[in-house]
């Protein structure tokens, strides 16, 4: 199984300020990863796929990069509604597996 | 615009089998595009794959969960399901059914999930 981690498991930021959030897999996953958004009550939402793809509808300020083992999911200027949880997940091999996820928090 | 939506009961006694489905609407499940997945997410804590169907039939489930998992389809009402059989209070989650990229990474769209617990 790949172990996907997550780094930081916490980060307290402002509105405005840059995002960067990790995800490092315990084996090469290719470009098959994908990072997701999720509110309280909400289900995830796709943001990214494929590493560095944005999902349909997900404005520009969202970007992925990585790709093997190392992964990185970038908020340009963060906006009120960014403050979330964000999963990555990969689906290189089975079973499929999340990262144990980031909490953006509002400093 | 395509939309899933996870229907069952929300309490199950322990040992019992937890039955769940999803209702896909605004597209065929029976097609050669997409798998169809279940993901899980107990309270408080981070997502979980359960397992994945293909409308071949094929599946593909997580083996943590000990081969208690089944995903059969039911085309002919554009539905696929989920049973989780011996469920336990571990098993109580927030269930998601999703359409699954068949050719990279990526879950969407979700269902809004339901909440499943085990309790006596």
């Amino acid at each position: 199984e790949i172990v996907l981690t997550q780094s930081p498991a916490i980060v307290s930021l402002s509105p405005g300020e840059r995002a960067t959030l990790s995800c490092r897999a315990s084996q090469s996953v290719s470009s098959y990863l994908a990072w997701y958004q999720q509110k309280p009550g909400q289900a995830p939402r796709l943001l990214i796929y494929d590493a560095s793809n944005r999902a349909t509808g997900i404005p520009a300020r969202f970007s992925g990069s990585g790709s093997g083992t190392d992964f990185t999911l970038t908020i340009r200027s963060l906006d009120v509604e960014d403050f979330a949880v964000y999963y990555c997940q990969q689906r290189s091999n089975w079973p499929i597996t999340f990262g144990q996820g980031t909490r953006l928090e509002i400093k | 615009q395509l939309q899933l939506q996870e229907s069952g009961p929300g309490l199950v006694k322990p040992s019992e089998t937890l039955s769940l489905t999803c209702s896909v609407s605004g597209g065929s499940i029976n097609t050669r595009s997409y798998f169809w997945g279940w993901i899980r997410q107990p309270p408080g804590k981070g997502l979980e794959w359960i397992g994945t169907l293909y409308y071949s039939g094929s599946t593909y489930y997580n083996p943590s969960l000990k081969s208690r998992a089944t995903i059969p389809i039911d085309t002919s009402k554009n539905q696929f399901s989920l049973k989780l059989s011996s469920v336990t209070a571990a098993d109580t989650a927030v269930y998601y059914c999703a359409r699954q990229w068949l050719g990279g990474a990526g879950f969407d769209p979700w269902g809004r999930g339901t909440l499943v617990i085990v309790s006596s």
